[in-house]
This record gives C-alpha cells, sequence and structure tokens, in this order.
C-alpha cells in the first residue's frame, strides 16, 4: 500500500537554530500534504499545508517545500524556541480520497 | 476555524464490556468523519471513514464487528469497542472534514482508553 517515510525520527536543536524534518511518499497523485504538531496527549495541530501545484510556502518561522518529481517535502522552522519542542507528523491524502497517510513522526527537541 | 469534541476525553473499562465514544462537530457539518488510533510513541493510523447515513469504511486488518462505526448525523459520529480488551487500549482520535473546504481535518481532542 501507499506509505509517507519520515526522517529523523528524533531530532535535538539548539535554541535559535534551524529544524528540518523531511518526507517521502509513494502516492504520485497525492495532493495535499499538511504538517501536524503533536503535544504529549494533546490533538494534533495543523501548524502548515501545501498543495502539489505550489512548490513553497511559507508562514513566519516555518515553512514548507515541495518537490513533487521526487516525491519530497520537507518542514522547515527557523530560529527555534523551546516551545517548538513537540512530535511532528507529515501527511499526505491518498489519491481520489480525503484520507490521510501520515509519517511515522519526528521528536523535536529544543535545546535552551 | 472549525471545531471538533469528544467525549470521554477518557475511560477505563473492565475487559470484555463495551466502550462507546462521541465525536461531535460543533460549529460545522462534517460530511465525512475520521478514525484514528495511536498507541504511545507512534503514529497516527486510519481505522475507518465514515459518511452521514452512510456505512463505515474499515482500512484493512481492522475488525468491523469489533468498532463499530455510527455517522448518524452531520454532526455527531459515534465509535463504540465491543468486547474490549487490553491491547485495544490506545489514544482514538476523530476528525471531521467540511464540504468545500477542501482536504483539511479538523482532530477532536482525543479519548485515551484504558482496558484492565
Amino acid at each position: 500500500g501507499e506509505n509517507v517515510e519520515q526522517h529523523p525520527s528524533t531530532l535535538s536543536v539548539q535554541e535559535g537554530d534551524s529544524a528540518v524534518i523531511k518526507c517521502t511518499y509513494s502516492d504520485s497523485a497525492s495532493n495535499y500534504f499538511p504538517w501536524y504538531k503533536q503535544e504529549l496527549g494533546k490533538r494534533p495541530q495543523l501548524i502548515i499545508d501545501i498543495r502539489s501545484n505550489v512548490g513553497e510556502k511559507k508562514d513566519q518561522r516555518i515553512a514548507v517545500t515541495l518537490n513533487k518529481t521526487a516525491k519530497h517535502f520537507s518542514l522547515h522552522i527557523t530560529e527555534t524556541q523551546p516551545e517548538d519542542s513537540a512530535v511532528y507528523f507529515c501527511a499526505a491524502t491518498l489519491s481520489g480520497t480525503y484520507k490521510y497517510i501520515f509519517g511515522t513522526g519526528t521528536r523535536l527537541k529544543v535545546l535552551a | 476555524g472549525a471545531v471538533v469534541s469528544q467525549h470521554p476525553s477518557w475511560v477505563i473499562c473492565k475487559s470484555g464490556t463495551s466502550v462507546k465514544i462521541e465525536c461531535r462537530s460543533l460549529d460545522f457539518q462534517a460530511t465525512t468523519m475520521f478514525w484514528y488510533r495511536q498507541f504511545p510513541k507512534q503514529s497516527l493510523m486510519l481505522m475507518a471513514t465514515s459518511n452521514e447515513g452512510s456505512k463505515a469504511t474499515y482500512e484493512q486488518g481492522v475488525e468491523k464487528d469489533k468498532f463499530l462505526i455510527n455517522h448518524a448525523s452531520l454532526t455527531l459520529s459515534t465509535l463504540t469497542v465491543t468486547s474490549a480488551h487490553p491491547e485495544d487500549s490506545s489514544f482514538y482520535i476523530c476528525s471531521g472534514r467540511r464540504e468545500g473546504w477542501g482536504d483539511e481535518q479538523f482532530f477532536g481532542p482525543g479519548t485515551r482508553l484504558t482496558v484492565l
């Protein structure tokens, strides 16, 4: 079946540094790619998303890039802060449906 | 935005009993609702998709007779875990999709189920 790979599984950065999380999807017809931040015991919170007809999107310290040819998309967080520490999930829609396939998650730790 | 609630937020039950979890869209009509299960330190795994007024579609490997899903109205979907066992202990999260709002899903706060 279709899947989404996510790397790295854990990431530690110093406060103020940048963090990059990468995902690769298998369904070439996927057209929507959201990124979620999840704190322990809480719901996933949408932080940014991108559609397949766009290559890059930015919202303040957060940006997402999409390479459709390579079927890669990445989350970039600049000027990281301790409150950015959480688990981040990428997802991709399954073509022809509104279903999400989630990546395996990245635990980000921002060290003060 | 669009708000989704779940009830209860946590539940503890004995093995062999059934538990019902409610998922409500508070300020929009959710034509489609999704149910996910998340084990500790793992990702969200889609269990089933439900459309109002029709039978749920279950993902491969999910027992439809064990996880009963009802989507009786555009604002309410329920998940009933029947004959629960300790291995069913997990975090269950629902989401709703609003017609005309594209692909975005709005997530509920989750329900922590512990089966003793």
